[in-house]
């Protein structure tokens, strides 16, 4: 089983519509958890980190649930420029540094 | 401004050569992180190094090696070990806090190099 799964899409989402997805991670002891968001052939950047009361920052939210092991992503009124694969990210303490890892990803597609 | 730049963009090798990967950082980063992604699949640890002159192994360094011999340098080699070495290379830091993993902190990329074995 992979340690961060991802629902791989597309989701194709009209313009101003709201999306969501989750993520589902398998080591119960994961400290830190993110969001990045990945251009078509560019690098992975930052989106939001993701804190255990839920966190939002303007048109995303994010939301942690531990007990079952998933974060989630929603974005509201969506445009054209969220076209974009978001991974998720999370970090376990299993040695001093803390290795992360990486979902596959969850393409959205936001359409006119 | 301040980043990571990685060279070459792109990068094509025939089998049976070694290639060098390059990856700067002016961010007075102390750890630095090299990835490999394919297709489909999220991406995997090859190297970490959180100071100079010390660096670890990730999950598939098979048929790579590195170096830190500076702060602001984290080269990578493809060996011709490295079997299917076809991949987009993510070169990574982060701040790296005294007493706190790495991990705790956001990871700045540089644009990647893909490389092609011809």
């Amino acid at each position: 089983r992979k340690e961060v799964e991802q629902d791989p899409g597309p989701f194709n989402v009209p313009e101003g519509a709201t999306v969501a997805f989750n993520c589902t991670y398998s080591n119960s002891a994961s400290q830190s958890f993110f969001w990045y968001r990945q251009d078509c052939r560019k690098e992975p950047k930052l989106l939001m980190s993701v804190y255990s009361s839920g966190n939002e920052d303007g048109r995303f939210t994010a939301q942690l649930n531990r007990a079952s092991q998933y974060i989630s992503l929603l974005i509201r009124d969506s445009k054209l420029s969220d076209s974009a694969t978001y991974l998720c990210v999370v970090s376990s303490p299993t040695d001093s540094w803390g290795k992360l890892q990486f979902g596959a990803g969850t393409q959205v597609v936001v359409t006119p | 401004d301040g980043g990571i730049t990685q060279s070459p963009k792109y990068l094509f090798r025939k089998e049976g050569q070694n290639v060098t990967l390059s990856c700067e950082q002016n961010l007075n980063h102390d750890a630095m992180y090299w990835y490999r992604q394919d297709p489909g699949q999220g991406l995997r640890l090859i190297y970490y190094s959180q100071i100079v002159n010390d660096f670890q192994k990730g999950d598939i360094a098979e048929g790579y090696s590195v170096s830190r011999e500076k702060k602001e340098s984290f080269p990578l080699t493809v060996t011709s070990a490295q079997k299917n070495p076809t991949a987009f290379y993510l070169c990574a830091s982060t701040v790296g806090l005294a007493g706190q993993p790495s991990s705790y902190n956001e990871q700045f990329f540089g644009p990647g190099t893909r490389l092609t074995v011809l």
